[in-house]
């Protein structure tokens, strides 16, 4: 069986400051690991995926996420968080299906001044 | 192109009503799915669907049957409304394309069932 497991349900960080998110997954094989941020009142935005290759994977808005096979992790970073950043975040795994994908249950994000 | 749609926005419903949640996508992806959002448990899987014909059950397809006619479309059908259904209902649709895939999502239904 498949699993996503993020750890932190709610985080809050200042505004320029790191940000790391954790996700932790389980399955058998390789699997395709995606993030993705949820403004409020908004659908879900595709910030990066790892599919295979370098484990250190860039996305948008300066995010990036490094694959850690030994670790089972997909953890999410950004340097230095705008206010802007404030959101939802989820991560998410691909297996063997095309087409079917599992989400975990989200990391909230504050942003404070 | 539109991307994924999804109509209506907002439904009130009462205990034992039926409805359908309309999905439409206009990128010719061959992969569709439903998902419901409740607090703390990120997205589930309802239901998926790998192309015109064939769909299968995600992880909570209880109450809910789908169908798919054609690559466009992919309708969510509630059969008797129960309050545990009370949430948003996000559609999505990915292709896939050199051995990489990503799904796009619509805007989302939130339903209320009195």
């Amino acid at each position: 069986a498949q699993s996503v497991t993020q750890p932190d349900i709610h985080i809050t960080v200042s505004e320029g400051a790191s940000l790391e998110l954790r996700c932790n997954y389980s399955y058998g094989a390789t699997p395709y690991l995606f993030w993705y941020v949820q403004s409020p009142g908004q659908g879900l935005q595709l910030l990066l995926k790892y599919f295979s290759g370098d484990t250190l994977v860039q996305g948008i808005k300066g995010f990036e996420a490094e694959f850690k096979r030994s670790q089972s992790s997909f953890n999410l970073r950004k340097p230095s968080v705008h206010w802007s950043d404030a959101a939802e975040y989820f991560c998410a795994l691909r297996g063997d299906s095309w087409g079917k994908f599992q989400f975990g249950a989200g990391t909230q994000v504050v942003v404070t001044p | 192109n539109a991307g994924v749609t999804q109509t209506p926005k907002f439904q009130v419903l009462k205990t034992g009503q039926s409805m359908t949640l309309q999905c439409a996508q206009d990128m010719n992806h061959e992969y569709m799915s439903w998902y419901r959002q409740d607090p703390g448990m990120g997205l589930r899987l309802i239901h998926y669907s790998v192309g015109a014909g064939i769909t299968d059950q995600g992880e909570v397809p209880n109450g809910y049957n789908v169908s798919r006619s054609t690559t466009e479309d992919f309708p969510l059908r509630l059969l008797s409304a129960a309050p545990s259904q009370t949430s948003v209902y996000f559609c999505a649709s990915s292709y896939s394309a050199g051995g990489q895939d990503e799904q796009f999502f619509g805007p989302g239904t939130r339903l209320t069932v009195l």
